[in-house]
């Protein structure tokens, strides 16, 4: 059974604080992960995809991939009360199944004014 | 250019009716996903789909679930027969292709079941 961890919060930061959302995964053959970030009500929207070892910064937003540690995390800097949501740890299938995103839980994240 | 597009955004069932969940991809993708997302829980891959043909309908329960992808128009997620286990949302996703996966979600259908 392919799992993906993450704390489920609440988190709560302060504006303009860095918030980090952590991820582990149990497929070691997984090579895609992604963050989407979904409010209350709504559909998942994609923030980031990450397929290599390191950081990817786009913006505020900052993915970091370990695959020895299969972990994987997502920063936001400078965080802002519109940033306030559920942030999903998605992971490929890995082999022969690569299109099938497994999903976490998701961290509720709470930026306070 | 138009996302992912579902409808209806909600909808309401009696025990015992069926359900008709419709997912028009993004422009150019032909890989089609449904996840269903319960409360509390997270999202569980249903069943990929490419034109024409189901890939892959493992996370799809045996009975009174199936989907569909035709050559012209949307896909379509049915259900039989619905139960009140069966509310949650559905969400459809597409991508372009499989080697970044990268899937765009629609806004999602919301199954109430009386």
């Amino acid at each position: 059974q392919k799992e993906v961890e993450q704390n489920s919060g609440p988190l709560s930061v302060p504006e303009g604080a860095i918030a980090s959302l952590n991820c582990t995964y149990s497929d070691r053959v997984s090579q895609s992960f992604f963050w989407y970030r979904q409010y209350s009500g709504k559909s998942p929207e994609l923030i980031m995809s990450i397929y290599s070892n390191g950081d990817k910064e786009d913006g505020r937003f900052t993915a970091q991939l370990n695959k020895a540690s299969q972990y994987v995390s997502l920063l936001i800097r400078d965080s802002q009360p519109s940033d306030s949501a559920t942030y999903l740890c998605a992971v490929e299938g890995g082999g022969g199944s690569n299109y099938k995103l497994t999903f976490g839980k998701g961290t509720l994240l709470t930026v306070n004014p | 250019n138009a996302g992912v597009m579902q409808n209806p955004r909600h909808l309401v069932r009696r025990r015992g009716q069926e359900a008709r969940l419709r997912c028009s991809p993004m422009k150019g993708h032909s890989h089609v996903y449904w996840y269903r997302q319960l409360p509390e829980e997270g999202l569980k891959f249903m069943v990929y789909l490419q034109k024409e043909n189901i890939i892959d309908e493992s996370g799809m329960p045996k009975e009174r679930f199936s989907a569909e992808f035709p050559k012209e128009g949307p896909s379509i997620l049915r259900i039989q027969q619905v139960v009140r286990g069966d509310s949650a949302a559905y969400f459809c996703a597409s991508s372009l292709d499989r080697v970044s996966n990268i899937q765009y979600f629609g806004a999602g259908t919301r199954l109430s079941v009386l």
